[in-house]
């Protein structure tokens, strides 16, 4: 089975503009998860897509959105970026299914997004 | 707020050396822990997890990790470390229906 996939892997964006980030799950699975990782404060969970709706979400602006096609491919976009969003931005699948918090979510390589 | 706290923030050992991370959460009730192994230039990967049953759990590469309940905590151990395992390592929660939280991480670097 390939892996979870991300595009693109590096970026670098400019202070206001915008971006969007895929991610391609597992084969399979259903949900897809996002979170930033940064040195200071690790991974922060973003929000959660399954089944094209958003289930669970963390304690971000609301200038990062998400949204899961049903494919179960999902993008994230981040509005107006600030020099804090620099960060890498990973994506992770799991099958999503009841009981799903029991299982191990399967990571991609990342997106790496420089804001100057 | 629920929340994951790990003690150490960069670990520096000798190869053979014993390890032992720290990890302790916040919350209440039943939950799920998991340890995330991110080697350099590697995508994190799942080193072992806790559901329920025997608190002390095995994972790969000679690693296990001891839920105790009474102190909210979930250690890693590994009784003799190699070069290789240098990597950051994330303690992680979650309980039905919520989202996995990850602690800030634990950098190893292990010398030869």
């Amino acid at each position: 089975k390939a892996g979870v996939t991300q595009t693109p892997r590096y970026l670098i964006k400019t202070r206001g503009q915008q971006v969007t980030l895929s991610c391609s799950p597992i084969s399979g699975h259903r949900s897809v998860s996002w979170y930033q990782q940064t040195p200071g404060q690790g991974l922060q969970f973003l929000f959660e897509y399954f089944s094209e709706t958003q289930r669970n979400k963390g304690n971000f602006p609301g200038r990062f959105s998400g949204r899961q096609f049903s494919n179960s491919r999902s993008e994230m976009n981040v509005s107006t970026l600030e020099l804090g969003d620099s960060a890498l931005y990973l994506c992770a699948s799991s099958p999503g299914l009841a009981g799903s918090h029991l299982y191990e979510q399967y990571f991609g390589p990342g997106t790496r997004l420089t804001v100057t | 707020a629920q929340s994951v706290s790990q003690h150490n923030h960069h670990v520096i050992l000798s190869e053979a050396a014993s390890l032992e991370l720290g990890c302790n959460y916040s919350y209440g009730g039943t939950v799920n822990l998991f340890w995330y192994v991110q080697y350099p230039g590697q995508h994190l990967q799942l080193l072992l997890k806790y559901f329920s049953g025997d608190p002390l759990v095995k994972g790969i590469k000679g690693f296990e990790a001891e839920f105790i309940k009474s102190k909210f905590s979930f250690n890693l151990r590994k009784p003799s470390v190699q070069w290789s395992d240098t990597a950051e390592y994330f303690c992680a929660v979650n309980q039905a229906g919520t989202a996995l939280i990850f602690g800030k991480g634990t950098t190893l670097s292990v010398s030869s």
